[in-house]
């Protein structure tokens, strides 16, 4: 399996609070991904980052913001939870972009209260 | 914009019987086309993937899938499925030039003893 792991992997937070998700890799990838996984909406992406300090936003990025000053670490932050914001979130990393397989994180399930 | 649409949200089949997933994408070039099985409460693993050449792919599993260009279509099938089959499959577009996939909304697989 690709080394990839998400902590924390289930958490419960209250509205309004700051929450920090984080992603490590031991596989020297430069692609790293969040996405959220809701019923019926299959995975959308969150933000992506093609390189250390270079990242981009995806097709939901309100509300939250990443980081990235490591090639191995990612950070999500959800900046003040919502309970629109309950998901389960996964991390992916991938050696190229778009023409290779993406391997996936186990995902943290996020309750908003 | 592209997109990935899995027409059917949940399939049921019996254990033995054939399968076919569904998938249309939109998309105006060839994409790179994937299609991933989620067993519940694990992350994604990549049964199969078509770049180019040969239009039926092989996957891991038994899985194979068809593209067809003037459908746009990459249909997942199986000759014969598994209890351990039953999951969550999702189909996903990788764009050229583009640094992410989009994924389908999933289709969950059901499989009668």
């Amino acid at each position: 399996d690709a080394g990839i792991t998400q902590s924390p992997r289930h958490k419960v937070t209250e509205t309004g609070t700051p929450v920090t998700l984080r992603c490590h890799q031991t596989e020297n990838h430069r692609y790293m991904y969040w996405y959220r996984q809701d019923p019926g909406h299959g995975l959308r992406l969150i933000h992506y980052s093609y390189g250390v300090k270079d990242t981009d936003k995806g097709e939901v990025s309100d509300g939250y913001s990443v980081s990235r000053s490591k090639t191995e670490d990612f950070l999500l932050t959800l900046e003040s939870a919502t309970s629109s914001q309950t998901s389960v979130y996964f991390c992916a990393i991938s050696e190229a972009s778009s023409n290779t397989e993406a391997f996936f994180g186990q995902g943290t399930r996020l309750t908003v209260v | 914009a592209q997109s990935v649409t899995q027409p059917d949200i949940h399939i049921t089949v019996s254990e033995g019987a054939s399968l076919e997933l569904r998938c249309n994408y939109s998309y105006g070039a060839t994409p790179y086309l994937f299609w991933y099985v989620q067993s519940p409460g694990q992350g994604l693993q990549l049964l199969l993937k078509y770049f180019s050449g040969d239009t039926l792919v092989q996957g891991i599993k038994g899985f194979e899938a068809e593209f067809k260009r003037s459908q746009s279509s990459f249909n997942l099938r199986k000759p014969s499925v598994h209890w351990s089959d039953a999951a969550e499959y999702f189909c996903a577009v990788g764009v050229q030039g583009a640094q992410k996939l989009v994924f389908g909304q999933g289709t969950r697989l059901t499989i009668n003893p």
